[in-house]
Protein backbone atom coordinates (compact mmCIF):
# COMPACT_ATOMS: atom_id res chain seq x y z
CA UNK A 1 0.00 0.00 0.00
CA UNK A 2 1.47 3.53 -0.95
CA UNK A 3 2.03 5.62 1.62
CA UNK A 4 2.84 9.45 0.87
CA UNK A 5 4.36 12.00 3.72
CA UNK A 6 4.26 15.64 3.53
CA UNK A 7 7.15 17.75 5.25
CA UNK A 8 8.17 21.16 5.13
CA UNK A 9 8.47 24.19 6.94
CA UNK A 10 5.09 25.44 8.92
CA UNK A 11 5.87 29.09 8.51
CA UNK A 12 7.29 30.88 5.72
CA UNK A 13 7.46 34.86 5.50
CA UNK A 14 5.87 36.47 2.80
CA UNK A 15 7.94 37.31 -0.19
CA UNK A 16 9.86 34.11 0.41
CA UNK A 17 9.65 30.23 -0.92
CA UNK A 18 7.34 27.78 0.23
CA UNK A 19 8.84 24.42 -0.34
CA UNK A 20 7.66 20.91 0.43
CA UNK A 21 8.89 17.64 0.30
CA UNK A 22 6.35 14.73 0.05
CA UNK A 23 8.38 11.48 0.84
CA UNK A 24 6.80 7.95 -1.21
CA UNK A 25 7.02 4.57 1.02
CA UNK A 26 5.41 1.16 -0.32
CA UNK A 27 6.30 2.11 -3.84
CA UNK A 28 8.44 3.34 -6.16
CA UNK A 29 8.55 6.66 -7.42
CA UNK A 30 10.02 5.81 -10.45
CA UNK A 31 6.97 3.66 -11.69
CA UNK A 32 4.73 4.70 -14.72
CA UNK A 33 2.78 7.33 -13.02
CA UNK A 34 1.95 11.07 -12.31
CA UNK A 35 2.72 12.65 -8.69
CA UNK A 36 0.54 15.83 -7.85
CA UNK A 37 0.50 18.63 -4.89
CA UNK A 38 -3.16 19.89 -4.45
CA UNK A 39 -3.94 22.77 -2.12
CA UNK A 40 -6.63 23.87 0.50
CA UNK A 41 -6.91 27.46 2.08
CA UNK A 42 -8.54 27.01 5.97
CA UNK A 43 -12.19 26.68 5.54
CA UNK A 44 -12.07 26.48 1.57
CA UNK A 45 -12.37 24.33 -1.30
CA UNK A 46 -9.20 21.96 -3.11
CA UNK A 47 -7.30 23.12 -5.38
CA UNK A 48 -5.25 21.83 -8.25
CA UNK A 49 -1.14 23.39 -8.73
CA UNK A 50 0.67 20.59 -10.40
CA UNK A 51 2.05 17.57 -10.70
CA UNK A 52 5.06 15.72 -12.81
CA UNK A 53 5.90 12.36 -14.24
CA UNK A 54 8.48 9.93 -12.86
CA UNK A 55 10.06 11.04 -16.89
CA UNK A 56 10.03 14.50 -15.06
CA UNK A 57 7.05 16.15 -17.22
CA UNK A 58 4.98 18.78 -15.19
CA UNK A 59 1.74 20.10 -16.06
CA UNK A 60 0.86 23.07 -13.48
CA UNK A 61 -1.83 25.37 -12.79
CA UNK A 62 -1.85 28.69 -15.09
CA UNK A 63 -2.61 30.55 -11.85
CA UNK A 64 0.21 29.73 -9.91
CA UNK A 65 2.73 28.76 -13.13
CA UNK A 66 4.98 31.41 -12.87
CA UNK A 67 5.93 30.61 -9.18
CA UNK A 68 5.87 26.85 -9.29
CA UNK A 69 8.24 24.08 -9.47
CA UNK A 70 7.69 20.50 -8.71
CA UNK A 71 10.87 18.05 -9.34
CA UNK A 72 11.50 14.71 -8.59
CA UNK A 73 14.28 13.17 -6.67
CA UNK A 74 14.55 9.08 -7.52
CA UNK A 75 17.66 8.62 -5.37
CA UNK A 76 14.87 9.44 -2.38
CA UNK A 77 11.68 8.16 -3.44
CA UNK A 78 10.27 11.73 -3.17
CA UNK A 79 9.17 14.48 -5.39
CA UNK A 80 9.34 18.48 -4.09
CA UNK A 81 7.07 21.56 -4.22
CA UNK A 82 8.75 25.25 -4.93
CA UNK A 83 6.41 28.12 -4.56
CA UNK A 84 8.13 31.08 -4.72
CA UNK A 85 7.12 35.24 -4.06
CA UNK A 86 4.63 33.90 -1.70
CA UNK A 87 1.79 35.83 0.22
CA UNK A 88 -0.57 35.23 3.22
CA UNK A 89 -3.01 33.89 -0.34
CA UNK A 90 -1.17 31.13 -0.45
CA UNK A 91 -1.54 30.18 2.98
CA UNK A 92 -3.10 26.81 3.45
CA UNK A 93 -2.94 22.76 3.76
CA UNK A 94 -1.04 21.31 0.99
CA UNK A 95 -1.46 18.08 -0.28
CA UNK A 96 0.54 15.13 -2.06
CA UNK A 97 -0.99 12.50 -4.06
CA UNK A 98 -0.47 10.12 -6.34
CA UNK A 99 -2.32 9.39 -9.67
CA UNK A 100 -3.14 5.82 -10.94
CA UNK A 101 -3.19 4.59 -14.20
CA UNK A 102 -6.97 4.26 -15.95
CA UNK A 103 -7.42 2.82 -19.74
CA UNK A 104 -10.68 3.18 -20.79
CA UNK A 105 -11.50 0.14 -22.91
CA UNK A 106 -14.67 0.98 -24.42
CA UNK A 107 -13.25 4.82 -25.97
CA UNK A 108 -9.46 3.49 -26.44
CA UNK A 109 -8.20 6.19 -24.36
CA UNK A 110 -5.89 6.39 -20.96
CA UNK A 111 -5.90 8.81 -17.80
CA UNK A 112 -4.92 8.76 -14.69
CA UNK A 113 -6.54 9.64 -11.44
CA UNK A 114 -6.02 10.31 -8.09
CA UNK A 115 -6.00 7.33 -5.45
CA UNK A 116 -3.62 8.35 -2.66
CA UNK A 117 -3.72 11.25 -0.98
CA UNK A 118 -0.60 12.32 1.67
CA UNK A 119 -2.07 13.61 5.24
CA UNK A 120 -1.52 17.12 4.58
CA UNK A 121 0.56 19.62 5.97
CA UNK A 122 -0.48 23.46 7.12
CA UNK A 123 1.88 25.86 5.82
CA UNK A 124 1.09 29.52 7.09
CA UNK A 125 2.85 32.37 5.64
CA UNK A 126 3.33 35.42 7.81
CA UNK A 127 5.71 37.58 9.26
CA UNK B 1 -10.16 26.11 -17.92
CA UNK B 2 -12.67 23.49 -17.40
CA UNK B 3 -15.24 24.92 -14.75
CA UNK B 4 -16.76 22.05 -12.41
CA UNK B 5 -20.13 23.50 -10.37
CA UNK B 6 -21.09 21.35 -7.48
CA UNK B 7 -25.00 21.86 -6.03
CA UNK B 8 -26.26 21.65 -3.33
CA UNK B 9 -23.42 23.18 -1.43
CA UNK B 10 -24.61 21.51 1.32
CA UNK B 11 -27.12 19.44 2.56
CA UNK B 12 -29.15 17.82 5.77
CA UNK B 13 -30.07 14.40 5.58
CA UNK B 14 -30.48 11.84 8.25
CA UNK B 15 -28.90 8.01 8.59
CA UNK B 16 -30.83 5.85 6.48
CA UNK B 17 -31.63 8.37 3.30
CA UNK B 18 -30.45 8.86 -0.01
CA UNK B 19 -28.55 11.87 -1.21
CA UNK B 20 -27.81 13.02 -4.43
CA UNK B 21 -24.75 15.45 -5.49
CA UNK B 22 -24.47 17.09 -8.72
CA UNK B 23 -21.28 18.09 -10.58
CA UNK B 24 -21.50 19.68 -13.92
CA UNK B 25 -18.28 20.59 -15.92
CA UNK B 26 -18.57 23.97 -18.25
CA UNK B 27 -18.06 22.01 -21.38
CA UNK B 28 -17.90 18.14 -22.22
CA UNK B 29 -15.02 15.75 -20.18
CA UNK B 30 -16.51 12.16 -21.38
CA UNK B 31 -16.47 10.70 -18.24
CA UNK B 32 -13.43 11.62 -17.22
CA UNK B 33 -14.58 12.53 -13.74
CA UNK B 34 -13.28 11.49 -9.57
CA UNK B 35 -15.51 11.73 -7.11
CA UNK B 36 -13.72 12.31 -2.92
CA UNK B 37 -14.75 12.72 0.26
CA UNK B 38 -13.16 14.62 3.11
CA UNK B 39 -13.94 14.40 6.32
CA UNK B 40 -12.63 18.01 9.11
CA UNK B 41 -9.07 17.70 9.67
CA UNK B 42 -8.31 14.96 7.04
CA UNK B 43 -6.93 14.65 3.93
CA UNK B 44 -9.48 13.64 1.05
CA UNK B 45 -10.20 10.13 0.07
CA UNK B 46 -10.71 8.77 -2.85
CA UNK B 47 -14.33 7.20 -3.63
CA UNK B 48 -14.90 6.85 -7.51
CA UNK B 49 -12.93 7.17 -10.38
CA UNK B 50 -14.12 7.71 -14.23
CA UNK B 51 -17.65 8.94 -13.18
CA UNK B 52 -18.97 5.58 -11.74
CA UNK B 53 -16.14 3.14 -11.16
CA UNK B 54 -15.53 2.56 -7.21
CA UNK B 55 -12.15 2.18 -5.41
CA UNK B 56 -11.25 -0.91 -4.02
CA UNK B 57 -12.59 -0.94 -0.28
CA UNK B 58 -15.65 2.14 -1.07
CA UNK B 59 -18.78 0.69 -0.18
CA UNK B 60 -21.15 0.05 -2.87
CA UNK B 61 -23.68 2.11 -1.10
CA UNK B 62 -21.78 5.17 -3.36
CA UNK B 63 -22.28 5.09 -6.51
CA UNK B 64 -21.21 7.45 -9.86
CA UNK B 65 -23.03 8.27 -12.51
CA UNK B 66 -22.77 10.38 -15.77
CA UNK B 67 -21.38 11.11 -18.70
CA UNK B 68 -20.15 14.63 -20.59
CA UNK B 69 -21.07 17.56 -18.45
CA UNK B 70 -23.40 16.16 -15.94
CA UNK B 71 -22.69 13.84 -13.14
CA UNK B 72 -23.88 12.41 -10.08
CA UNK B 73 -22.61 10.89 -6.67
CA UNK B 74 -25.64 9.01 -5.08
CA UNK B 75 -24.75 8.02 -1.58
CA UNK B 76 -27.87 5.27 -0.67
CA UNK B 77 -28.59 4.07 2.85
CA UNK B 78 -26.78 6.95 4.35
CA UNK B 79 -24.44 5.88 7.73
CA UNK B 80 -22.99 8.36 9.90
CA UNK B 81 -19.52 8.02 8.83
CA UNK B 82 -20.55 9.26 5.62
CA UNK B 83 -20.95 13.30 6.82
CA UNK B 84 -18.52 14.85 5.17
CA UNK B 85 -17.88 16.96 2.30
CA UNK B 86 -17.81 15.84 -1.60
CA UNK B 87 -15.46 17.20 -4.21
CA UNK B 88 -15.82 16.01 -7.98
CA UNK B 89 -12.59 16.42 -9.85
CA UNK B 90 -12.21 16.35 -13.56
CA UNK B 91 -9.43 14.76 -15.21
CA UNK B 92 -10.36 15.35 -18.75
CA UNK B 93 -7.98 18.49 -19.51
CA UNK B 94 -5.65 20.69 -17.61
CA UNK B 95 -5.69 22.47 -15.50
CA UNK B 96 -7.04 19.90 -13.66
CA UNK B 97 -9.96 21.44 -11.86
CA UNK B 98 -12.71 20.58 -8.55
CA UNK B 99 -15.86 20.97 -7.78
CA UNK B 100 -16.51 23.48 -5.08
CA UNK B 101 -17.79 20.74 -2.55
CA UNK B 102 -21.12 19.73 -1.20
CA UNK B 103 -21.23 19.64 2.58
CA UNK B 104 -23.95 16.42 3.80
CA UNK B 105 -24.59 17.21 7.30
CA UNK B 106 -26.95 15.38 9.93
CA UNK B 107 -30.24 16.36 9.99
Amino acid sequence: QVQLQESGPGLVQPSGTLSLTCVVSGGSISSSTWWSWVRQPPGKGLEWIGEIYQSGSTNYNPSLKSRVTISVDKSKNQFSLNLSSVTAADTALYYCARLEYYYNSRDHYSLYYVDHWGQGTLVTVSS
Amino acid sequence: DIQMTQSPPSLSASVGDRVTITCRASQAIRNDLGWYQQKPGKAPKSLIYAASSLYSGVPSRFSGSGSGTEFTLTISNLQPEDFATYYCLQHNSYPRTFGQGTLVEIK
